[in-house]
């Protein structure tokens, strides 16, 4: 099984709400990744997790708020947001970040921002 | 620093048609090859692999060959589907240490009847 999902499918929110993304994974795997989708474009990597710690965050604003509860759960909370975040958020995770394991994606969350 | 350059379309062609999206590469060191498809509204999936030179990765009639000489992973279906229309990904994740999957721009491939 390679799977990973996501919730919620689609989100609309305003600039002054708080809401959060998630990600859950039952492969096992020690690293996981948070990407940002523009239409017409590639996923643009936001942050990575290795073994539930912070290890890259590819210089986000800090209205975006990363989680790892657990091996298996990824969190992205959201606040005061502007309209050009809306996009599709994709998660994904990988057996490990050191080596050149594949990365397995969920079906991402798409957010409009108003 | 790594880099994926494919051919960015759009690609349009008849149902039954040969498919051919190029992908060439450049990396330090040997790294893991990936085509990934993603389909109007959803999110990306792997639709194959190589790890090494000479490997074929395959998966649902589409195939591409890891050729270190020619730094290329060029996707190739023999009779593709109108189902098969989507946005196709070429990446690299390179070795030692690298956390980074490395994509290219992408190919809108819209297949008609």
């Amino acid at each position: 099984d390679t799977e990973v999902t996501q919730t919620p499918k689609h989100l609309v929110m305003g600039m002054t709400n708080k809401k959060s993304l998630k990600c859950e994974q039952h492969m096992g795997h020690r690293a996981m990744y948070w990407y940002k989708q523009k239409a017409k474009k590639p996923p643009e990597l936001m942050f990575v997790y290795s073994y539930e710690k912070l290890s890259i965050n590819e210089s986000v604003p800090s209205r975006f708020s990363p989680e790892c509860p657990n091996s298996s759960l990824l969190n992205l909370h959201l606040h005061a947001l502007q309209p050009e975040d809306s996009a599709l958020y994709l998660c994904a995770s990988s057996q490990d970040t050191g080596g050149r394991e594949t990365q397995y994606f969920g079906p991402g969350t798409r957010l409009l921002v108003l | 620093g790594d880099s994926v350059t494919q051919m960015e379309g759009p690609v349009t062609l008849s149902e039954e048609a040969f498919l051919t999206i190029n992908c060439t590469y450049t990396a330090t060191g040997y790294p893991s090859l990936f085509w990934y498809v993603q389909y109007p509204g959803e999110g990306l999936q792997l639709l194959l692999k190589a790890t090494k030179a000479d490997d074929k990765g395959s998966n649902k009639g589409f195939e591409a060959t890891y050729r270190k000489e020619t730094t290329s992973f060029h996707l190739e279906k023999g009779s593709v589907q109108v189902s098969d229309s989507a946005v196709y990904f070429c990446a690299l994740r390179s070795g030692a240490g690298s956390y980074q999957l490395t994509f290219g721009k992408g190919t809108k491939l819209s297949v008609i009847p």
